[in-house]
C-alpha cells in the first residue's frame, strides 16, 4: 500500500513569516494530493489541493508544489496569521484504496 | 444545513458493551467514509461505501461494523467494546471516485472506561 512521510511533526513560526511542510510518498501511481486543516477539537477541512497533471497551484497565502519524479509535494503559507494554527495533514490519494494520510504538522504561529 | 453530520459527539461507555455512531450527509454524495483518529491525531481509514457497497474495508476487527441504509447514511456499530477503541470517529463523504474533496463530520469522542 501506500506510504506518506509529513515533516515536520511540529513547526513553529514567527507571524508574518512563511511555513513549510512537507510530504513524500511511495506509489508512483497515485495521482491526488490534497491538504486538510484541523483546528484544535473542529473536524479535517480541505485548504488546497493539486493533481498530478500539475506541478503547482496558489489559492492566496496558501500554495502547494508537486515533484512527482521524486515523490513529494509541500505547502507553504506566506504572511502567517494567529488562525494559521492548527495540525496540517497531507494525503495522497489515486488507486482503489482511498485517501492515505500523513501523520500531521502542528503549525505554532508565535504572536 | 450542516452537511455531514454525526451523532453522537461524545460516547463514554464500559468495556464490554456495544454502540453505535450514526452519520448522515445531505450533500447528495455518493461515497461515505469512516477514519479513526487516535490520541497522537492519526488519521486511518476504517471502511468507505459507495452507493451502499462497500468498497475499502480496511485491517479492523470484525467487532467494527459498518451499515449503510441508503447513500446518505452510513452507520458504525462496535461490539464488544475494548480500551483501544478510545478515539474519536470521523464520517466523511465525497462526490464521485475516492480521489475528490473529501467532507469531515464533527466528529464522535468515543472513551471506553
Amino acid at each position: 500500500g501506500e506510504n506518506v512521510e509529513q515533516h515536520p511533526s511540529t513547526l513553529s513560526v514567527q507571524e508574518g513569516d512563511s511555513a513549510v511542510i512537507k510530504c513524500t510518498y511511495s506509489d508512483s501511481a497515485s495521482n491526488y494530493f490534497p491538504w486538510y486543516k484541523q483546528e484544535l477539537g473542529k473536524r479535517p477541512q480541505l485548504i488546497i489541493d493539486i493533481r498530478s497533471n500539475v506541478g503547482e497551484k496558489k489559492d492566496q497565502r496558501i500554495a502547494v508544489t508537486l515533484n512527482k519524479t521524486a515523490k513529494h509535494f509541500s505547502l507553504h503559507i506566506t504572511e502567517t496569521q494567529p488562525e494559521d494554527s492548527a495540525v496540517y495533514f497531507c494525503a495522497v490519494g489515486g488507486g482503489a484504496d482511498g485517501l492515505t494520510f500523513g501523520k500531521g504538522t502542528h503549525l505554532i504561529i508565535q504572536p | 444545513d450542516t452537511a455531514v453530520s454525526q451523532t453522537p459527539k461524545y460516547l463514554v461507555t464500559q468495556m464490554g458493551n456495544d454502540k453505535s455512531i450514526k452519520c448522515e450527509q445531505n450533500l447528495g454524495h455518493d461515497t461515505m467514509y469512516w477514519y479513526k483518529q487516535d490520541s497522537k491525531k492519526f488519521l486511518k481509514i476504517m471502511f468507505s461505501y459507495n452507493n451502499k457497497e462497500l468498497i475499502i474495508n480496511e485491517t479492523v476487527p470484525n467487532r467494527f461494523s459498518p451499515k449503510s441504509p441508503d447513500k446518505a447514511h452510513l452507520n458504525l456499530h462496535i461490539n464488544s467494546l475494548e480500551l483501544g477503541d478510545s478515539a474519536v470517529y470521523f464520517c466523511a463523504s465525497s462526490q464521485g471516485n475516492l480521489n475528490n474533496e473529501q467532507f469531515f463530520g464533527p466528529g464522535t469522542r468515543l472513551t471506553v472506561l
